[in-house]
């Protein structure tokens, strides 16, 4: 089984504060996404990162796949209220079947006006 | 171009009764992938399905859980004699075909279907 923890399980900020949520597993992925879901609602994609070491950037989303594929972060600038819902990673193993995400429990931001 | 369609949205059915979700895949999708999230726990593969063929179903529990996507028709998710433990939310997701040049195992989710057990 893959695991993928996900850190902060919670977190409650201010609006323009900076953070940064973390994925972490002892397994590697061969990609690995990034969803944010919000209440009564599906995941939404928001990136996929491929190769070790990519960094990509969504606005003010910044998103890291580690060097060895076995973590990732996502850092928010000038967080906003907007950007309040469950974050959660998904990674995909080389191995097994197209499509079969191992997700983390994700982190809960919640950005107070 | 709509989303991924799933119904019921909400589900309320008691113990020993039969629970059916649907699941329309986005146009152009030909694969179709039902997930579960319990509360407090993370989304969990449960089966992936292509048109009459169920491709991998090794995340489905062995008794009561059964899954089809019909030649016509949307992707159905069937939990018979339901426990109160199958209170959850059931996420179907599609993809389009691989090797086509489009999908890049991005998966699109509909917005779930909620099951209460009594």
């Amino acid at each position: 089984t893959q695991l993928l923890e996900q850190s902060p399980q919670f977190l409650s900020i201010q609006e323009g504060e900076n953070l940064t949520v973390y994925c972490n597993s002892s397994s590697v992925f061969s990609s690995l996404q990034w969803y944010r879901q919000e209440p009564g609602e599906g995941p939404v994609l928001l990136v996929t990162v491929v190769t070790g070491g990519e960094v990509k950037k969504l606005k003010r989303l910044t998103f890291q796949f580690g060097d060895a594929r076995k973590d990732s972060s996502l850092h928010i600038t000038a967080a906003q209220p907007g950007d309040t819902g469950l974050y959660l990673c998904a990674g995909a193993d080389r191995g097994s079947t197209l499509g079969r995400l191992y997700f983390g429990r994700g982190t809960q931001l919640t950005v107070w006006p | 171009n709509a989303g991924v369609m799933q119904n019921p949205r909400h589900l309320v059915r008691r113990r020993g009764q039969e629970a059916r979700l649907r699941c329309s895949p986005m146009k152009g999708h030909s694969h179709v992938y039902w997930y579960r999230q319990l509360p407090e726990e993370g989304l969990k593969f449960m089966v992936y399905l292509q048109k009459e063929n169920i491709i991998d179903e090794s995340g489905m529990p062995k008794e009561r859980f059964s899954a089809e996507f019909p030649k016509e028709g949307p992707s159905i998710l069937r939990i018979q004699q339901v426990v109160r433990g199958d209170s959850a939310a059931y996420f179907c997701a599609s993809s389009p075909p691989f090797g086509t040049g489009v999908n890049t195992g991005e998966l699109f989710f509909g917005e779930g279907s909620r099951l209460t057990v009594l």
